[in-house]
């Protein structure tokens, strides 16, 4: 059974620390997408790769965030230095990326406490 | 540009009784729309997906959603609401030639009672 996985599932830290989080996205699988959801903003997308090339990023701030596929089964998402504003829950899902048609799986989410 | 919307944030029903979670969609191409649905402290999971081949579509737990082209709508339903149905859903359509990136609805958050 073909999962998305995250680590850590869950992070509290304090502001200014940096964070990282993983994502392995399923095997064969070469679109990447972050997803940040908050009570007040709901689902929002990040950034997202293809074939490990970052497609868009624009919804990330660019000051603090960083998002990079060092290889085909690993996407991190970075933030340095944290803020308490970026406390939500972090997604990330994979896809074929062939067409439209084709859904994204989602990973389990990492919930980031900035204390 | 295309969108969604979602037409309620809350729905309750009672145990066994229909379900009706509503969405409209904006789009200038015949789009690919999905239902997504997330259970408390976990991911998102698909439901179902229209990708234009009928127009009613059956998805998993006894879920289906009618696209309807002149309505601009993809309501999603269930005939007999179960405890376990209680979570989040959101519709979702994803742009042609977008690499599958998908644009969500502000979701609905459904509640059962027993």
């Amino acid at each position: 059974d073909a999962r998305v996985t995250q680590t850590p599932r869950h992070k509290v830290t304090e502001m200014g620390q940096e964070v990282t989080m993983r994502c392995q996205p399923i095997l064969g699988h070469n679109t990447v997408f972050w997803y940040r959801q908050t009570m007040m903003q709901g689902l929002e997308l990040l950034a997202y790769f293809r074939n490990r090339a970052p497609l868009d990023d624009s919804g990330m701030p660019k000051d603090r965030f960083s998002a990079e596929m060092p290889d085909a089964t690993l996407a991190t998402l970075k933030i340095q230095p944290s803020e308490p504003r970026d406390s939500a829950v972090y997604f990330c899902a994979s896809g074929t990326g062939q067409s439209s048609y084709n859904e994204q799986f989602f990973g389990p989410g990492t919930r980031l406490t900035v204390l | 540009a295309q969108s969604v919307t979602q037409l309620d944030s809350h729905v309750s029903v009672s145990e066994g009784t229909p379900v009706l979670l509503r969405c409209n969609y904006s789009s200038s191409y015949s789009p690919s729309l999905f239902w997504y649905v997330q259970h408390p402290n976990k991911g998102l999971q698909l439901l179902l997906k229209y990708t234009s081949a009928a127009t009613l579509v059956k998805g998993i737990n006894g879920f289906e959603a009618e696209f309807k082209k002149s309505e601009t709508s993809f309501h999603l339903t269930k005939p007999s609401a179960h405890m376990s149905d209680a979570a989040e859903y959101f519709c979702v359509v994803s742009p042609s030639g977008g690499y599958n990136k998908l644009i969500f609805g502000a979701g609905t958050r459904l509640a059962v009672h027993p």
